[in-house]
């Protein structure tokens, strides 16, 4: 499993509110990822990073914001909560011989 | 036309059936040819890579790429009930900084 761990696993809160989700690996894996899943959509891409502070836009980033201070940390950040933003989120990270990413158990957000 | 299509299914067999998944592609540039297994309220899982044209065994799944179609295929023999998950096809551009681009996931059902 790449030694990903999410935080939390379930949140539920409210419209307007500020949310924070955490992904936490254990194995120096420089790259890491982090995806929404929903029904018809599939996995998508909200923002990635490539190494300490190095971060770049994935095709939905509108609406969040990350920041990576150290190599094991990886925060997602919802500035003002909507409701288009309940979702499951996935990190990820790279591992192996090739490109292949390792996902964590996810974060079930309900926006309210 | 999108770069990845992938039926959505729901796909039902009965168990000890042959099942077939499949992808198409457009771009001719990815190089690396991924199918990922999910389970319900769980996080992808790598299941098999492929890096060029012909067929790759792992136990009972094959994988399969044909790059002149662009058409990938996933096939599991004996399929089994612990088998029903989501498949989901993804591929790899390299120089796309090491950004994945997914299938939408097909859902497959193994009935006892």
């Amino acid at each position: 499993d790449a030694g990903i761990t999410q935080s939390p696993r379930h949140k539920v809160t409210e419209t307007g509110t500020p949310v924070t989700l955490r992904c936490h690996q254990t194995e120096n894996h420089r790259y890491m990822y982090w995806y929404r899943q929903d029904p018809g959509h599939g996995l998508r891409l909200i923002h990635y990073s490539y190494g300490v502070k190095d971060t770049d836009k994935g095709e939905v980033s509108d609406g969040y914001s990350v920041s990576r201070s150290k190599t094991e940390d990886f925060l997602l950040t919802l500035e003002s909560a909507t409701s288009s933003q309940t979702s499951v989120y996935f990190c990820a990270t790279i591992a192996g011989e090739v490109d292949t990413q390792y996902f964590g158990p996810g974060t079930r957000l309900t926006v309210l | 036309q999108k770069e990845v299509e992938q039926d959505p299914g729901p796909l039902s067999v009965p168990e000890g059936a042959i099942v077939s998944l499949n992808c198409t592609y457009s771009n001719s540039a990815f190089q690396y040819f991924m199918w990922y297994r999910q389970y319900s309220r769980k996080g992808p899982e790598l299941l098999m890579y492929t890096y060029s044209s012909g067929n790759k065994e792992d136990g009972r799944f094959t994988a399969q790429v044909d790059k002149s179609s662009k058409y990938i295929s996933l096939f599991i023999r004996d399929s089994q009930p612990s088998d029903s998950a989501t498949y989901l096809c993804a591929f790899e551009n390299a120089g796309n900084n090491r950004k994945l681009i997914w299938g939408l996931g097909t859902s497959l059902a193994v009935n006892p």
